[in-house]
């Protein structure tokens, strides 16, 4: 069955530092996401991006972030100058239609640690 | 005002027994469409379940089914018959046409634990 790959699975960095998260929306699929959720809190939309541009993005996501579709199958959220308050599950989401009924398939996450 | 609202931060049920997680929703768009995911100690989010805003009959999926009751905005997760493998934090979203129809709207969760 196809699935949504982020990659690493955990990472870790300092303060300041930039970061790019990685993620293999399904093969098919048009819709990308990003969403984020802090330890033990609810899960929150961060951005969505369809043909090669951004179609909506949340009051979280400001000029620190940024995302990218570089070569046709990878699909990636990077934040310029990591918080300490970035830390948090970042997950990745595809769906092959932004109809209501469509479902999100979720990536395992990956899990930011900012030190 | 929050979208979407689940009010039971933990609920503690029996293997076997059927289990309620509630979850009332807000919204003024007539098109809508409200989800299920389950997120287990692993962290992955699981689809379970959709039920859209216009849909005349409960959704049901295996032992998941959905009591939507819309003038009240609710949509209420049962399952029957549970297991220890339910145990996991449970989420419910909702999709607006209003707002494009793409991003997903969380509540906070219920984080359910089966008890042997």
């Amino acid at each position: 069955e196809p699935e949504v790959t982020q990659t690493p699975s955990h990472q870790v960095t300092q303060m300041g530092q930039e970061v790019i998260l990685r993620c293999v929306p399904i093969s098919n699929h048009l819709y990308f996401y990003w969403y984020r959720q802090i330890l033990g809190q609810k899960v929150e939309f961060l951005v969505s991006f369809y043909n090669n541009e951004i179609s909506e993005k949340s009051e979280i996501f400001d000029d620190q972030f940024s995302v990218e579709r570089p070569d046709g199958s990878n699909f990636t959220l990077k934040i310029r100058s990591t918080k300490l308050e970035d830390s948090a599950m970042y997950f990745c989401a595809s769906s092959p239609t932004d109809t209501l009924n469509t479902e999100a398939f979720f990536g395992q996450g990956t899990r930011l640690t900012v030190v | 005002a929050q979208k979407i609202t689940q009010t039971q931060p933990g609920m503690f049920v029996q293997e076997k027994e059927a289990v309620t997680l509630d979850c009332t929703y807000d919204t003024s768009d007539p098109s809508y469409g409200l989800f299920w995911y389950k997120q287990p100690s692993s962290g992955e989010m699981i689809f379970l379940i959709y039920q859209g805003s216009y849909d005349q009959q409960n959704a049901t999926e295996g032992r998941y089914s959905l009591n939507f009751q819309k003038a009240r905005k609710s949509a209420n997760l049962v399952i029957s018959a549970s297991q220890l493998g339910d145990s996991a934090m449970y989420f419910c979203a909702m999709r607006e046409l209003i707002q494009g129809a793409q991003k997903l709207v969380f509540g906070q969760g219920t984080r359910l634990t089966i008890n042997p």
